[in-house]
Order: structure tokens, then C-alpha cells, then sequence
């Protein structure tokens, strides 16, 4: 148990579906983040949330908005997704910020597959 | 540029052997961190060692260590006394000041028994 819960954790979904994957965090962290890990290439870095303000939007398309209404809890809202979309994406947490260097701590992951 | 680089797609240890995972990594920032984590076939990502960069000694848990090499900038981990439940990928990651973490391609580790 990391403490890091992501649901659901599979997902199958049309091109013209909206979703929403879910992240929460138990740890009192102050940071959560969102990756994406497709197969044969690093993690993706997504998008970070500092003390709930977005600090970090790596271009991600647009049809992947996300949310995040307090320090514990996470969203990736999902619209219009494409095929190449298909990949798992990992929430994480991680105390500190600023100069300070912390690890960060995982979800187990939804397994995202569009249709 | 590629900032984490992982040389070694496949490895394979004997049960009980130790075993070396590389890590090379690339920045121009003196204060920054170095993290491995293993991801088994179930997902989740379990973070296993950390080396921060003005760290003079090189960290250690159980039977994880890292071979921190700042001159070279490599961030090897050795894992001990290698046990069938340490088959799985291992990511080297590297965090610089703010949120900005860089993940390697990863390594897939199979203990043979």
C-alpha cells in the first residue's frame, strides 16, 4: 500500500467518449502529479500541481484537461482521445518543493485503451 | 536531449548473484536528486533509492545501494543477493530544483533461479 490510489484502474473507451481518471493521496503530500508511460519510452511528465496550482503543463494536447480541488485529490479529464492516447498513466505525490528534492510516490495506474 | 539514459534494455542475474543497473544522466544544475524505482508487471511504481547530489556517501537501503559517480554522472544500482521477486523493470530517474522529473527507458531484470 503506497498510500497513492488511482481509479479506475482499466478503462476502455470510444474516440468520442469523456472520462475522467481519478487520483488520491493519503500521505499529506503537497505536490501530485500525472504521467504517461506507453510502451518502449520514458515516463512522460503531464502536468504538476503545487499546493493545487498547476506549476507544469509539458504541451500536452488539450483533449487531456486536469483538475485538482484540493492537495489530496487528483483529476485527468479525458475528451476526444485518439488511439495513440492508448498507454498507462500513473499519478504521483511527493513532498517539498522549491530547492527542496523529494521522491515522488505512484499509484498503481489506469490502463487507458481507446477505441 | 535525452537527460536519463538507460544503456541496458534486458539483464539477466542468477538467484543470489548481485547485479548492476546503469544510469547515466545529464545536467548542468549543481543541486539535483537520483531515483530508482521498480515497476512490476502489476504497474506500480515503487520507489526503491535516492542520491542527492551533494550527498558524499552513497545511499543505501537493504540490499539496494548506488554507485553515485558525480565526474562520470552516473548513477548505478546494485542489487545484492538477487531474490525471484526482484524481476521487474527499474527506472533511474532524476528530479532537478522545482517539478521537473526525467525518467530513463528502463531496464528489465529477470532472476533466474
Amino acid at each position: 500500500e503506497t498510500g497513492v490510489t488511482q481509479t479506475p484502474r482499466h478503462l476502455v473507451m470510444g474516440m468520442t467518449n469523456k472520462k475522467s481518471l481519478k487520483c488520491e493521496q493519503h500521505l499529506g503530500h503537497n505536490a501530485m502529479y500525472w504521467y504517461k508511460q506507453s510502451a518502449k519510452k520514458p515516463l512522460e511528465l503531464m502536468f504538476v500541481y503545487n499546493f493545487k496550482e498547476q506549476t507544469e503543463n509539458n504541451s500536452v494536447p488539450s483533449r487531456f484537461s486536469p483538475e485538482c480541488p484540493n492537495s489530496s485529490h487528483l483529476f485527468l479529464h479525458l475528451h476526444t482521445l485518439q488511439p495513440e492516447d492508448s498507454a498507462l498513466y500513473l499519478c504521483a505525490s511527493s513532498q517539498g518543493q522549491g530547492g527542496q528534492i523529494h521522491e515522488q510516490y505512484f499509484g498503481p495506474g489506469t490502463r487507458l485503451t481507446v477505441t | 536531449a535525452q537527460k536519463i539514459t538507460q544503456t541496458q534494455p534486458g539483464m539477466f542475474v542468477q538467484e543470489k548473484e548481485a547485479v548492476t543497473l546503469d544510469c547515466t544522466y545529464d545536467t548542468s544544475d549543481q543541486s539535483y536528486g537520483l531515483f530508482w524505482y521498480k515497476q512490476p508487471s502489476s504497474g506500480e511504481m515503487i520507489f526503491l533509492i535516492y542520491q542527492g547530489s551533494y550527498d558524499e556517501q552513497n545511499a543505501t537501503e537493504g540490499r539496494y545501494s548506488l554507485n553515485f559517480q558525480k565526474a562520470r554522472k552516473s548513477a548505478n544500482l546494485v542489487i545484492s543477493a538477487s531474490q525471484l521477486g526482484d524481476s521487474a523493470m527499474y527506472f533511474c530517474a532524476m528530479r532537478l530544483t522545482g517539478n521537473q522529473f526525467y525518467f530513463g527507458t528502463g531496464t528489465s531484470l529477470t532472476v533466474i533461479p
